[in-house]
């Protein structure tokens, strides 16, 4: 069946460092991924989108990468700060929007 | 500033009650999702619609149904409230199938 796995430990860092979760999946082939920003109580709130034909992409203090051989997801938070706490999710969409999957996320905590 | 408003925030309600859901957005998006996400899990679909008169069940359709009557109105009713339908309730909505989700802040849902 298709997944996604985001490591369901919590990564605790630093501020100032750069955070790096991971995405990975099987059984999926996306048309793009998604990454989504959730605070306790809240509905998740859009970040990026990468598509299957591009490697990389930034916004701002965020970078994620992506690799369809792999079938996995790199998210980086440069310079992360206390605000950026929170859990980070990937989602997976097909090239008609038929059908998203969401992981379950990662935990992040960066303390000051 | 969230452009799609779910009501209510919190509702505990009795086992056997009918309720409904309210999800409205002010983006004039076609495409309106339903989603339930249980602590530290995955955000699963319970029914989504791509405009006016369409509606169509996802994975977990949980006894429940929703309507498309106009555009920026999506609500999901449980005709009968049991203790395995305590969750959160999400309602996202999208301009294009490849573009990101804005989701609602949710609503918190038990059942006693």
């Amino acid at each position: 069946s298709q997944k996604i796995e985001q490591n369901s430990e919590a990564l605790n860092i630093q501020e100032g460092k750069t955070a790096t979760l991971t995405c990975n999946y099987t059984n999926y082939s996306p048309a793009y991924l998604q990454w989504y920003r959730q605070d306790p109580g809240r509905g998740p709130v859009f970040l990026l989108l990468i598509r299957e034909n591009e490697k990389e992409k930034r916004k701002e203090r965020l970078k994620v990468t992506f690799d369809t051989t792999l079938k996995q997801s790199l998210f980086h938070i440069t310079a992360s700060q206390p605000a950026d706490s929170a859990t980070y999710l990937c989602a997976l969409g097909d090239t008609g929007g038929f059908k998203t999957i969401f992981g379950a996320g990662t935990r992040l905590f960066v303390k000051a | 500033e969230a452009d799609i408003y779910q009501t209510p925030r919190y509702l505990v309600i009795g086992t056997g009650k009918k309720i409904t859901l309210e999800c409205s957005q002010t983006m004039g998006h076609d495409k309106m999702y339903w989603y339930q996400q249980d602590p530290g899990m995955e955000l699963h679909l319970i029914h989504y619609s791509y405009g006016v008169n369409s509606t169509e069940k996802g994975d977990l359709s949980s006894e429940s149904t929703v309507s498309r009557i106009r555009t920026e109105h999506f609500p999901l009713t449980l005709e009968s409230a049991r203790p395995s339908h305590t969750s959160q309730y999400l309602c996202a909505s999208r301009a294009h199938s490849n573009y990101g989700y804005t989701f609602g802040s949710g609503t918190r849902l038990t059942v006693v």
